[in-house]
């Protein structure tokens, strides 16, 4: 079945900067990479996705990359805020059909520091 | 439009007790998927359900199981609770019926055995 990996389990980074979150999967066939913020005690929140007819999808300071040849998948976040503090987790799915349970990564508990 | 919701929002049971943990999707939508999500872990996938069919089941023992109702609504039953399924149990909804959709998640229902 699918294996998804996420590196690194957390990330320290001052406001304003960078952050990339990876992740990696074993099934070729998984179609939907989505992210999500999960704030303490709250549901996680679907942020941005991408499927895998496309290499690349930006949403403001938020932008998610695709290999599939590599078959991996990061998330990026410019000008960091002190709010984008949080646990994101990366997802994988074979979506199309009927089906389509996600399989997540262990999450990354990001850090920004005002 | 109301988002996915889930009931209770905490539950406390004793070892070997059965719960019933409850959610309605998202109007239109008509898959509801189960995580479990273990402190400090990511969702694991437990069930999903189109359309009032099984679609999909993850490595969970047969203590667990659910089912899908005519209005989409969905119920998780756990037999025999063990210590170890103390976690937050998370419903999804997607899928409308034009296609595959994004998956939203509730709030959770927060799960705890002594």
């Amino acid at each position: 079945g699918e294996n998804v990996e996420q590196h690194p389990s957390t990330l320290s980074v001052q406001e304003g900067d960078s952050a990339v979150i990876k992740c990696t999967y074993s099934d070729s066939a998984s179609n939907y990479f989505p992210w999500y913020k999960q704030e303490l005690g709250k549901r996680p929140q679907l942020i941005i996705d991408i499927r895998s007819n496309v290499g690349e999808k930006k949403d403001q300071r938020i932008a998610v990359t695709l290999n599939k040849t590599a078959k991996h998948f990061s998330l990026h976040i410019t000008e960091t805020q002190p709010e984008d503090s949080a646990v994101y987790f990366c997802a994988a799915s074979i979506s199309g059909g009927s089906q389509g349970n996600l399989i997540f990564g262990k999450g990354t508990k990001l850090s920004v520091k005002p | 439009d109301a988002g996915v919701t889930q009931s209770p929002t905490h539950l406390i049971k004793t070892r070997g007790q059965h719960v019933t943990l409850r959610c309605s999707p998202i109007s239109g939508h008509k898959s509801v998927s189960w995580y479990q999500q273990v402190l400090g872990q990511g969702p694991q996938f437990i069930f999903q359900y189109y359309e009032k069919e099984e679609r999909g089941r993850g490595n969970f023992p047969d203590r667990f199981s659910a089912r899908q109702f005519p209005n989409y609504s969905s119920e998780l039953n756990v037999n025999a609770l063990l210590l170890g399924d103390s976690a937050l149990y998370l419903c999804a909804s997607s899928w409308k019926g034009g296609g595959p959709t994004e998956a939203f998640f509730g709030q959770g229902t927060r799960l705890t055995v002594v």
